[in-house]
């Protein structure tokens, strides 16, 4: 079964900071990735995906994510945060099972991002 | 337009009690997951809906845990004989499905429910 990790468990950044967060899964075959983020109170929302073609990838709020086979990797990044993208993060896999047809989502643990104005 | 919603937002319950748990998904979607969110952790796929087919039950962790859905609507995720383990935040997602090469399409999530085993 695959599994993701992501290897910061809580980053604090000053406003303008660069970003990086890291996430690896653990699958040898096709994979469409996620990131998702839950800001404070509200809903897990989708930030962005990558299922084909271009392995860079670019989503809401200026955030984008790299898509990198070779070292199963997915990391997502942002050049300047702002004291808004303080949330939870979590990145997530799922695999085109042709079986019981589920692409049920595989998730990491999670980062917190507090950013500091 | 209105998204995912889960009812209720939270429920304390005490050990050995069931508990049943609802959602609504987006009108339209046809494709339903559970997942549960303990303290600490990431989401865990529970259970997986889909129209007609038979529902994805891989995910659910013992016999206790079961979930209905009728038709392309309403699900409940219910409990039976709670124990303090089960504690988690309890998510629905829904999604669009149309084909068998979409694992794509975004869930989108409801807000949860905090169930609290004491």
């Amino acid at each position: 079964a695959q599994s993701v990790s992501q290897h910061n468990h809580h980053v604090i950044l000053s406003e303008a900071a660069s970003l990086e967060l890291g996430c690896n899964y653990s699958y040898g075959g096709t994979v469409n990735l996620f990131w998702y983020v839950q800001y404070p109170g509200q809903h897990l929302q989708l930030l962005l995906k990558y299922f084909s073609g271009d392995p860079l990838v670019k989503g809401i709020k200026g955030f984008e994510a790299e898509f990198i086979k070779s070292k199963f990797s997915f990391n997502l990044r942002k050049p300047s945060v702002q004291w808004s993208d303080t949330a939870e993060y979590f990145c997530a896999v799922n695999v085109g099972y042709s079986g019981a047809g589920s692409y049920q989502l595989t998730f990491g643990k999670g980062t917190k991002l507090s950013v500091i104005p | 337009g209105a998204g995912v919603s889960q009812s209720p937002s939270n429920k304390v319950t005490e050990k050995g009690k069931d508990v049943e748990l609802r959602c609504d998904p987006i009108s339209g979607h046809t494709a339903l997951y559970w997942y549960r969110q303990r303290l600490g952790q990431g989401l865990e796929f529970l259970i997986y809906f889909q129209g007609n087919s038979a529902p994805d039950k891989s995910g659910l962790p013992s016999d206790r845990f079961s979930a209905e859905r009728t038709g392309e609507s309403v699900s409940t995720l219910t409990i039976q004989r709670t124990q303090q383990e089960d504690s988690a935040v309890y998510l629905c997602a829904s999604s669009l499905r149309t084909g068998p090469s979409d694992g794509s399409y975004e869930q989108y999530f409801g807000p949860g429910t905090r169930l609290t085993v004491t």
